[in-house]
């Protein structure tokens, strides 16, 4: 069974601040995939990164960047120099390879306060 | 379109109706799925479908929820006899389907609220 777990329910930081959110999975196969979407208040989910778990290079995107770690069974998401923009829900999510079926896991609520 | 659309937005019905929730995927993405967000279980699949047919519904969560899929674009998810823990908001999501299963990566719709009274 496939399980994805975000323990932070909530998280407030003021702006400019630096923020990880922690994102842990389990699962018994071997190849698989993690993702990271963004849900801001409109709704819709936005697709925010990818990964393979063969690939554990840490990304950097702009102020966005992701430390995967097979060791420890985490893809955790941090946020350099926060943002109003930056608040909304973050969900993690795995699949198998084969399989499009995403598991996520219960979202992080960032706010961001000015 | 531009994006996925989905109707309608908000829908209030009373318990034991049925309810139909319609998702327009983006042009030419082969692959539609249907998700349900509820306070209670985060958000869960319910069903995939790679042009008309449906290899995976494995997460429909009773014999009262249906979905079809037509030309290989408009989807429906119909509910019958709608009850109280139905109330959700169903997201529904298209992809290109361009990459291995698994790697696809999802465009959403900003969903439908269910209100069951």
């Amino acid at each position: 069974a496939q399980k994805v777990t975000q323990a932070q329910t909530e998280i407030s930081v003021v702006e400019k601040e630096d923020v990880t959110l922690d994102c842990v999975y389990e699962t018994r196969d071997t190849t698989y995939y993690l993702f990271w979407y963004k849900q801001p208040p409109s709704g819709e989910l936005v697709f925010l990164i990818r990964r393979n778990s063969f690939d554990e290079q840490n990304e950097i995107s702009g102020r966005y960047s992701w430390n995967f770690q097979k060791s420890t069974s985490s893809f955790n998401f941090t946020i350099t120099a926060s943002q109003v923009v930056d608040s909304a829900v973050y969900f993690c999510a795995l699949t198998n390879f084969g399989n499009e079926k995403l598991t996520f896991g219960t979202g992080t609520r960032l706010t961001i306060i000015p | 379109g531009a994006g996925v659309s989905q109707s309608p937005s908000n829908k209030v019905t009373e318990k034991g109706k049925d309810v139909e929730l319609r998702c327009d995927p983006i042009s030419g993405h082969t692959a539609l799925y249907w998700y349900r967000q509820s306070l209670g279980q985060g958000l869960e699949f319910l069903i995939y479908f790679q042009g008309n047919s449906a290899p995976d519904k494995s997460g429909l969560p009773s014999d009262r929820f249906s979905a079809e899929r037509t030309g290989g674009s408009v989807s429906t998810l119909t509910i019958q006899r709608t009850q109280q823990e139905d109330s959700a908001v169903y997201l529904c999501a298209s992809s290109l389907a361009d990459r291995g299963a698994g790697a696809n990566v999802l465009t959403f719709g900003a969903g439908s609220r269910l209100t069951v009274l």
